[in-house]
């Protein structure tokens, strides 16, 4: 079955950086496209970052542009969010999802999600 | 950026009930739209791709329509596992975007 797994959350101070990773399994992670979502506590959704089934291609959110970026190791089946210069509005669960199409540039939908990882910034 | 609103906030209905829920986006995103539910403490789960389309195990009490602008989800009758947030969402242009949740909650 499709596992998504997130890790590397934790508490860092404003300005610091932390990364994040998202070990997959029950999939042919090289064949999708993936996300990171994330929601702030009691909050909605926002979209953060999209790359490629074969990384070529990368997205961000205006809001976190510059200073986070996503990449992949398909030989380890993970995905990840280098995460630079951290505000206190970047406070939140953090999510990867798997892109619903397979071999397409997408985006489409995010169709299998993890179950998050916290990050706080906070002095 | 394309601007998703969801109506209403919160929705008060008894098990058996229909739900209506709306998302109105503020330019087309033609049917390049989806919507998730979400439960408390968990991830959202996809329900509705492709405006219409029922993700995988999705049950058929859910149906999704519209196009353009104006967009439904509804419940045919509510079952307790259905009492969540719904999260309307585009993938017509950049930045992908959600809308800010309808609560369906237990009357």
């Amino acid at each position: 079955q499709v596992q998504l797994v997130e890790s590397g959350g934790g508490v860092v101070q404003p300005g610091g950086s932390l990364r994040l990773s998202c070990a997959t399994s029950g999939f042919i992670f090289s064949t999708y496209g993936m996300y990171w979502v994330r929601q702030a506590p009691g909050k909605g959704l926002e979209w953060v970052a999209f790359i490629w089934y074969d990384g070529t291609n990368k997205y961000y959110a205006d809001s976190i542009k510059g200073r986070f970026a996503i990449s992949r190791d398909d030989s380890k089946n993970t995905l990840y969010l280098q995460m630079d210069s951290l505000r206190g509005e970047d406070t939140a669960v953090y999510y990867c999802a798997r892109d619903q199409r397979m071999s397409l540039p997408g985006p489409y939908y995010f169709d299998y999600w993890g179950q998050g990882t916290l990050v706080t910034v906070s002095s | 950026e394309t601007v998703l609103t969801q109506s209403p906030a919160t929705l008060s209905l008894s098990p058996g009930e229909r739900a209506t829920l709306s998302c109105r986006a503020s330019q087309s995103v033609s049917t390049y739209f989806a919507w998730y539910q979400q439960k408390s403490g968990q991830p959202p789960r996809l329900l509705i791709y492709d405006v219409s389309h029922r993700a995988t195990g999705v049950p058929a009490r859910f149906s999704g329509s519209g196009s353009g602008t104006d967009f439904t989800l509804t419940i045919s009758s509510l079952e307790p596992e259905d009492f969540a947030v719904y999260y309307c969402q585009q993938r017509d242009n950049w930045p992908l975007t959600f809308g800010g949740g309808t609560k369906v909650e237990i009357k």
